[in-house]
């Protein structure tokens, strides 16, 4: 059964870049056809889907933070990794990666999330 | 942004009660809908996706149903073990967007 599992420091300072990796176990990042996603959660706040990145490279974000994000993919580490610049406090959240498996339907391509990390909280202060 | 309404926020209910969650987007999604179950300090699991088809390995007693722009997640019987937090998420158009939450307590 696929794991995975973010990592990175938990505190960060204002204007800084979040830097957070997360390791895949249980199967190879680069087999089957999956998309591989980070999620956060403001506490006492709803999930915010964040990105995500197909092994080719290919990534789609979340426009409200496209301009601050990159995600990419070490298919050789078997990891997949986020940034996110220029961060303030409403940056502060528990941090969840996560897995899309992409399938067929009558009505074309269509991803839903399968599995999830247990998260990390990332808290941004000076 | 599709908006995505659950309701209630929170629910007070007792082991063998059938439980219902409604999630209701801000506009049509079809059938692409998943609801995930969440545990304090736990990964989010899996329970349904397409609306009503059940996960690999989720009790028969979690269901779900719907389509366009009202959907439900029903548990027949509740155990012990569905005390948590159950969430539904569109993805048929980004960004993907979640429901706040249905909290299910121990009544």
């Amino acid at each position: 059964q696929v794991q995975l599992q973010a990592s990175g420091p938990g505190l960060v300072k204002p204007s800084q870049t979040l830097s957070l990796t997360c390791t895949v176990s249980g199967g190879s990042i680069n087999s089957g056809s999956y998309f591989w996603s980070w999620i956060r959660q403001p506490a006492g706040k709803g999930l915010e889907w964040i990105g995500r990145v197909y092994t080719s490279g290919n990534t789609n974000y979340n426009p409200s933070l496209k301009s601050r994000v990159t995600i990419s993919v070490d298919t050789s580490k078997n990891q997949f990794s986020l940034k996110l610049s220029s961060v303030t406090a409403a940056d502060t959240a528990v941090y969840y990666c996560a897995r899309e498996v992409d399938y067929f339907d009558s009505s074309g391509y269509f991803q839903h999330i399968d599995y999830w990390g247990q998260g990390t909280l990332v808290t941004v202060s000076s | 942004d599709i908006q995505m309404t659950q309701s209630p926020s929170t629910l007070s209910a007792s082991v063998g009660d059938r439980v219902t969650v409604t999630c209701r987007p801000s506009e049509s999604i079809n059938s692409w809908l998943a609801w995930y179950q969440h545990k304090q300090g736990k990964a989010p699991k899996l329970l349904i996706y397409k609306a009503s088809t059940l996960e690999s390995g989720v009790p028969s007693r979690f269901s779900g149903s719907g389509s366009g722009t009202e959907f439900t997640l029903t548990i027949s019987s509740l155990q012990p073990d569905d005390f948590a937090t159950y969430y539904c998420q569109q993805y048929i158009s980004f960004p993907w967007t979640f429901g706040q939450g249905t909290k299910v307590e121990i009544k």
